[in-house]
């Protein structure tokens, strides 16, 4: 069974980087696309981005100049920094894999890690 | 890109049923078939409920369904249950390749 669990700071000064860890075990991240998923505190989910296993990546238009993913293989882990942080940012934050199946990827979230809280505050 | 819209909550007795709307525009929905619903009970993480628009994964009840016409989805519950109380959230592809999710409903039984 493909389990996800995200790891990272939970307090943010803001103007700094958030950084955060998603570890994927049961399962090899090659041949899939990762995500990252927030939701503030009783608010809606917001998608941020996702990275191929290859290392290619697309980003949420409103976010983009601040986000980064990355991917290490080798340790089946994909990590987000966010830069420039506000309260806004302040969030739960979610792991999610994309499925693919062969050469081919679709537009769902299969497996979610459960959340790490992010607070923005100096 | 903007969030799909969702009413913010729907309510239904046990044993009725409820539908969920998703409206996007000709850059989302409209345009693809791809279209997703999550459940996502307090304080837990959402769960895939439906892909490709009406398709369910392997252990959704088949009181779940959903459809699609022009740029607005729909998730309907069919014999409303005491633990699908929840919160539901559509996403769709876009023509950007991104994804988008709705605002969220909250679902309440009587």
């Amino acid at each position: 069974q493909v389990q996800l669990q995200e790891s990272g700071q939970g307090v943010v000064k803001p103007s700094e980087t958030l950084s955060l860890t998603c570890t994927v075990s049961g399962g090899s991240i090659s041949s899939y696309y990762w995500n990252w998923i927030r939701q503030p505190p009783g608010k809606g989910l917001e998608w941020i981005g996702y990275i191929y296993y290859t290392g290619t990546t697309n980003y949420n238009p409103s976010l983009k100049s601040r986000v980064t993913i990355s991917v290490d293989t080798s340790k089946n882990q994909f990590s987000l920094k966010l830069s420039s942080v506000t309260a806004a940012d302040t969030a739960v934050y979610y792991c999610a894999r994309g499925y693919c199946s062969g050469d081919s990827c679709y537009s769902w979230f299969d497996y979610w890690g459960q959340g790490t809280l992010v607070t923005v505050s100096s | 890109q903007s969030a799909l819209t969702q009413p913010p909550s729907v309510s239904g007795s046990p044993g009725q049923s409820v539908t969920i709307s998703c409206t996007g525009t000709s850059s989302d929905v409209g345009s693809y078939n791809r279209v997703s619903w999550y459940q996502q009970p307090p304080g837990t993480a959402p769960k895939l409920m439906i892909y490709d628009v009406s398709n369910r994964p392997s252990g959704v009840p088949a009181r779940f369904s959903g459809s699609k016409s022009g740029n607005t989805a729909s998730l309907t519950i069919s014999g409303l249950q005491a633990e699908d109380e929840a919160d539901y959230y559509c996403s769709s592809y876009t023509s950007s390749t991104t994804y988008v999710f709705g605002t969220g409903t909250k679902v309440t039984v009587l």
